[in-house]
């Protein structure tokens, strides 16, 4: 069974880059034609995708926050990463990854991140 | 940018009601339309797919349908493990958009 699990800065300051990184287990990011999902929550609301990768490389973002957002893959180490620059208070989330289709079936348990100096 | 709504907002319920959340997108998205259950400090879970497929090992009670512009999420039978929050979530143009959700309270 597919297993995800994020890693990464549970702070950040202000304006400085956050990133995360997905570890895929137990599967493999080149299999299929599955995308590997970045999906934030910030507290007391509700679910906001950020953007996907294949293990391709090709890569679609959100158009809110396209113009602060990275995603890459490493093959060799069947991972994939976000990065999301010049952060405010506002990026505070949760920040999940998930293996996608036309829906996302397979979810990590999420990673809180806090933007405070 | 397709812009997708729920409603209600809030619903309460008792155990045994049957219960419908209305999803609906701003343009058409065919059947590309999916559902999540959450829960509070959990992830959220795939219920139903394609507008109607229900994902291996979800229960029967829950069902989908609707095409296009308007689709429904109907629990037949609302039990215990079912209070949460319900979110939509359409796929087209390879862009995802989730639903403000739908909380699902105790009546």
């Amino acid at each position: 069974q597919l297993q995800l699990q994020e890693s990464g800065s549970g702070l950040v300051k202000p304006s400085q880059t956050l990133s995360l990184t997905c570890a895929v287990s137990d599967g493999s990011i080149s299999s299929g034609g599955y995308s590997w999902n970045w999906i934030r929550q910030p507290p007391g609301k509700g679910l906001e995708w950020i953007g996907y990768i294949y293990h391709s490389g090709t890569t679609y973002y959100n158009p809110s926050l396209k113009s602060r957002v990275t995603i890459s893959v490493d093959r060799s180490k069947n991972q994939f990463s976000l990065n999301l620059s010049s952060v405010t208070a506002a990026d505070t989330a949760v920040y999940y990854c998930a293996r996608g289709l036309d829906y996302m079936d397979v979810w990590g348990k999420g990673t809180t991140v806090t933007v405070s100096s | 940018d397709i812009q997708m709504t729920q409603s209600p907002s809030t619903l309460s319920a008792s155990v045994g009601d049957r219960v419908t959340i209305t999803c609906r997108a701003s343009q058409s998205i065919s059947i590309w339309l999916a559902w999540y259950q959450q829960k509070p400090g959990k992830a959220p879970k795939l219920l139903i797919y394609k507008a109607s497929t229900l994902e291996s090992g979800v229960p029967s009670r829950f069902s989908g349908s609707g095409s296009g512009t308007e689709f429904t999420l109907t629990i037949s039978s609302l039990q215990p493990d079912d209070f949460a929050t319900y979110y939509c979530q359409q796929y087209t143009s390879y862009l995802f958009t989730f639903g403000p959700g739908t909380k699902v309270d105790i009546k």
